[in-house]
């Protein structure tokens, strides 16, 4: 199946830095997402981005399909960015769904 | 808050036994996808209806099993279950066959 990589898998940051989230994707997709899952588990919709790129706030997200990666910038990190980001992506034809490894995000103040 | 609801959120059972977990998407949503997230396999999608059909299949266990009612209400059946069904189930929804998903709370499921 579909390999689905994210890195890195740990960061650590000040309060006030600025990260890039990388998700590797092994085949075509049709559709990629950006999910926040929150310390109590709650995943939440970051951004819905098959191609191209979308801002909102201090986070902000690339997707270059053809090149089979996605990026998810978070600038001025707050210590309620702290969890796990998942890029979820699901293949050209539509019926298989895969979630990369996560990134795991600390903030520290 | 995404809309969609799941129903219970903590649930605590035996080996052997079987548990109906529930989840109603977003108003207006025809698709609804189950997965599980555990420690060691992550976030694995297991299936997904729409608009009451069986539209895609991933990694469930023939064990497990799922149906969508014309409400479009879904439930998701676990039955003879094991140590290793301990996991967070979480249901999502999107407004057509593909498309945005819409992640539930999740419910947290322990088996002793």
């Amino acid at each position: 199946g579909i390999q689905v990589e994210q890195s890195p898998p740990d960061l650590i940051l000040q309060e006030g830095a600025n990260s890039t989230l990388r998700c590797n994707f092994s085949d075509s997709v049709n559709n990629l997402q950006w999910f926040h899952q929150n310390p109590w588990g709650q995943l939440i919709n970051l951004f819905y981005i098959p191609s191209g790129t979308k801002q909102n706030g201090r986070l902000s997200a690339t997707t270059v399909a053809t090149e089979r990666y996605s990026l998810l910038y978070i600038s001025s990190s707050q210590t309620t960015d702290s969890g796990v980001y998942f890029c979820a992506v699901d293949l050209e034809g539509g019926n298989q769904f895969y979630f990369g490894t996560g990134t795991s995000l600390t903030v520290i103040p | 808050d995404s809309g969609v609801t799941q129903t219970p959120k903590h649930l605590i059972t035996a080996t052997g036994q079987r548990v109906t977990l529930r989840c109603s998407p977003r108003s207006g949503d025809l698709s609804v996808y189950w997965y599980q997230q555990s420690l060691d396999q992550g976030l694995q999608f297991l299936i997904q209806y729409y608009n009451g059909e069986e539209r895609a299949k991933g990694n469930i266990l023939e064990r497990f099993s799922a149906q969508q009612f014309p409400d479009l209400h879904s439930e998701l059946n676990l039955s003879s279950l094991e140590l290793g069904d301990s996991a967070l189930y979480f249901c999502a929804s999107s407004v057509g066959a593909l498309g945005e998903q819409y992640f539930g709370p999740g419910t947290r499921l322990t088996v002793t």
